[in-house]
């Protein structure tokens, strides 16, 4: 079993829908990040996370720590959302580890 | 502006051929990282830094070699040991904090 899991994989929605990314993780950890991935391949850092929620325009970021569970909201989505969405997790030693990522396409 | 500059952005190698993957940042991070990306697949620690001149084994070591001369430059060769190299590579920097972890645009590396 992977220590971080996304769900789903795959995700297609119209513009202004809302949009939920699940990940959970069977490690402890010190923090979450959510990162997101376009097409040519750069990856930017969305939020880190130790508890609670944060919010950036149209994203939230919310954890439970003692579920293991993270998700990552995106209200109103836009075409220009489209992209991978990566969760991960740093422990004691600092260091990530990723889930798979999440496919998100919305369509106009 | 701060940021990480991977080069080159693509990459052929022919088999039995050492390459060498440039990553530079000016973000005064101490921690410089490597990572692989297969399809599918997370993102895999190759080797990292927390300091200059030295570095330590990540997930996937085996055929790559790193050096950390400069607290700017963390260079990745990908040597003929390394049995299947095709891949996306990417290299991040942070804070010794892990605060913040910053990340450049990959480089493509083929093998032909």
């Amino acid at each position: 079993k992977n220590e971080v899991e996304q769900s789903p994989q795959n995700l297609t929605a119209q513009e202004g829908e809302f949009i939920t990314i699940n990940c959970s993780y069977s490690v402890g950890i010190s923090a979450l990040h959510w990162l997101q991935q376009h097409p040519g391949g750069g990856i930017v850092s969305l939020f880190m996370l130790s508890s609670g929620k944060k919010k950036h325009g149209r994203l939230i970021a919310t954890i439970n720590i003692q579920e293991k569970h993270s998700s990552l909201h995106i209200t109103a989505s836009h075409p220009r959302d489209s992209a991978v969405y990566i969760c991960a997790v740093s422990g004691s030693a600092r260091q990530l580890t990723f889930g798979s990522g999440t496919q998100l396409t919305v369509l106009p | 502006d701060g940021g990480i500059t991977q080069s080159p952005k693509y990459l052929f190698r022919k088999e039995g051929q050492n390459v060498t993957l440039s990553c530079e940042q000016n973000l005064n991070h101490d921690a410089m990282y490597w990572y692989r990306q297969d399809p599918g697949q997370g993102l895999r620690l190759i080797y990292y830094s927390q300091i200059v001149n030295d570095f330590q084994k990540g997930d996937i070591a085996e055929g790559y070699s790193v050096s950390r001369e400069k607290k700017e430059s963390f260079p990745l060769t990908v040597t003929s040991a390394q049995k299947n190299p095709t891949a996306f590579y990417l290299c991040a920097s942070s804070t010794q904090a892990g605060n913040t972890i910053y990340f450049g645009e990959g480089s493509w590396l083929t093998v032909v």
